[in-house]
């Protein structure tokens, strides 16, 4: 499984910053995976951005939803991330990252972890 | 939210060594706790899941445990291509890091 970031690496501040991540060596519509974004300002720690499952069920990170929209595309094996009033705090790099959910017996939550990720790509937000 | 707070923030080591991180959650997550590693400029790699269970793959020198408030990640002898930063995770209620620890050699 591989998974790339794509997008425009340079961002103007209050405009909306745009990713994609194609997934290739598996297919985005498996039922046991969810797909997720995740940041990392410099020289700091991982942010949780949100996930999506295939059929376009998402889960947001409290502290962003107002400004985050992850999207699906099935027949492109492609995920999006739309970011809004991008400031200097958004600076960083992105992944994205296939994401396990937690299943006990039959049971399964949304919240799990992250098994495969891309490489990252970097964010700069400047005028 | 759930804060996580590892500690030490950064730690010093030698091949050989056995090297324990922590990894505590503000409050009790039972064992959905999760480990990753990553190198300068690389992305985070997944070790560990549910606080004890190793991803196919790794090595078993790396080991969880823990539960409820309290984990840690052991590396049981120290390799060279293990000096990295280590970050958990915890996922019992929506998705949060840890602020990560930094294994850099003595």
């Amino acid at each position: 499984l591989q998974l790339q970031e794509s997008g425009p690496g340079l961002v103007k501040p209050s405009e909306t910053l745009s990713l994609s991540c194609a997934v290739s060596g598996g297919s985005i519509s498996n039922h046991s995976y969810y797909w997720g974004w995740i940041r990392q300002p410099p020289g700091k720690g991982l942010e949780w951005i949100g996930s999506i499952f295939h059929t376009g069920s998402t889960n947001y990170n409290p502290s962003l939803k107002s400004r985050v929209s992850i999207s699906v595309d099935t027949s492109s094996n492609k995920f999006s991330l739309m970011l809004t009033s991008v400031t200097a705090a958004d600076m960083g790099v992105y992944y994205c990252a296939r994401h396990r959910p937690e299943c006990v017996g039959s049971s399964c939550f949304w919240e799990g972890w992250f098994d495969a990720w891309g490489q990252g790509t970097q964010v700069i937000v400047s005028s | 939210d759930i804060q996580m707070t590892q500690s030490p923030s950064s730690l010093s080591a030698s091949v050989g060594d056995r090297v324990i991180v922590t990894c505590r959650a503000s409050q009790n997550i039972g064992s959905y706790l999760n480990w990753y590693q990553q190198k300068p400029g690389k992305a985070p790699k997944f070790l560990i899941y549910r606080a004890s269970n190793l991803q196919s793959g790794v090595p078993s020198r790396f080991s969880g445990s823990g539960s409820g408030t309290d984990f840690t990640l052991t590396i049981s002898s120290l390799q060279p291509e293990d000096f990295a930063t280590y970050f958990c995770q915890q996922s019992y209620k929506t998705i949060t890091f840890g602020q990560g620890t930094r294994l850099e050699v003595k």
